[in-house]
């Protein structure tokens, strides 16, 4: 099992500064199957990126992924007030999905 | 665009069985080239892969529920449907369905990033 280790647990910034989340995993990923999740309150998760660094549809371009290997980032280039709210990486390069316990981007 | 929802009872017995839903709208099951799933939300693990299928039947599971956890898909309905047996406490949680097309398989186990996911739904375990 790929275990992945999100860091830091939670993320304190005031709206308009650059937010950047880390999330490492126990073992390579293969091909950087990493997904990254946005999840607000009573709601599911919401896919930003896969493939690390590719963005999903209609999700807008101040989020971005980076990484390889065992190490891959979640950056927000300018936080926005919906954007504070909890964050989850995936893998889905082994035979059994895991996330990471999640960041929560809170308000300074 | 495809969209789920899931249904199903909010309370569960300790030892009995858990039993969701997920209607799919928007398109057939059967000419997606989605895999279609559960995860799980609990205060004890947070995000967990439960099992996954395709319009087939080809069923797949997480090994630490595979014991209690059976997917299932009707094309005729088009939906698919969870049952988790035996259920604890720490059963206890958000409930999603969700899909995913595939960017890694193992034979017919087939993995990828997860969208469309399905709003959720809580389920307790509780007498």
């Amino acid at each position: 099992e790929i275990v992945l280790t999100q860091s830091p647990g939670t993320l304190s910034l005031s709206p308009g500064e650059r937010a950047t989340l880390s999330c490492r995993a126990s073992q390579n990923v293969i091909s950087n199957y990493v997904a990254w999740y946005q999840q607000k309150p009573g709601q599911a998760p919401r896919l930003l990126i896969y493939g690390a660094s590719s963005r999903a549809t209609g999700i807008p371009d101040r989020f971005s992924g980076s990484g390889s290997g065992t190490d891959f980032t979640l950056t927000i280039s300018r936080l926005e007030p919906e954007d504070f709210v909890v964050y989850y990486c995936q893998q889905y390069g082994s035979s059994l999905w895991t996330f990471g316990q999640g960041t929560k981007v809170e308000i300074k | 665009q495809m969209q789920l929802q899931e249904s199903g009872p909010g309370l569960v017995k300790p030892s009995e069985t858990l039993s969701l839903t997920c209607t799919v709208s928007g398109g057939p099951i059967s000419g997606s080239s989605h895999y279609w799933g559960w995860v799980r939300q609990t205060p004890g693990k947070g995000l967990e892969w439960i099992g996954s299928i395709f319009y087939t039947g080809s069923d797949y599971y997480n090994p630490s529920l595979r014991s209690r956890a059976t997917v299932s898909v009707d094309t005729s309905k088009n939906h698919f449907s969870l049952k988790l047996r035996s259920v604890a406490a720490t059963d206890t949680g958000i409930y999603f369905c969700m899909g995913s097309l595939a960017s890694y398989c193992v034979g017919v186990s087939c993995f990828g990033w997860i969208d469309p996911w399905g709003q959720g739904t809580l389920v307790t375990v509780s007498s």
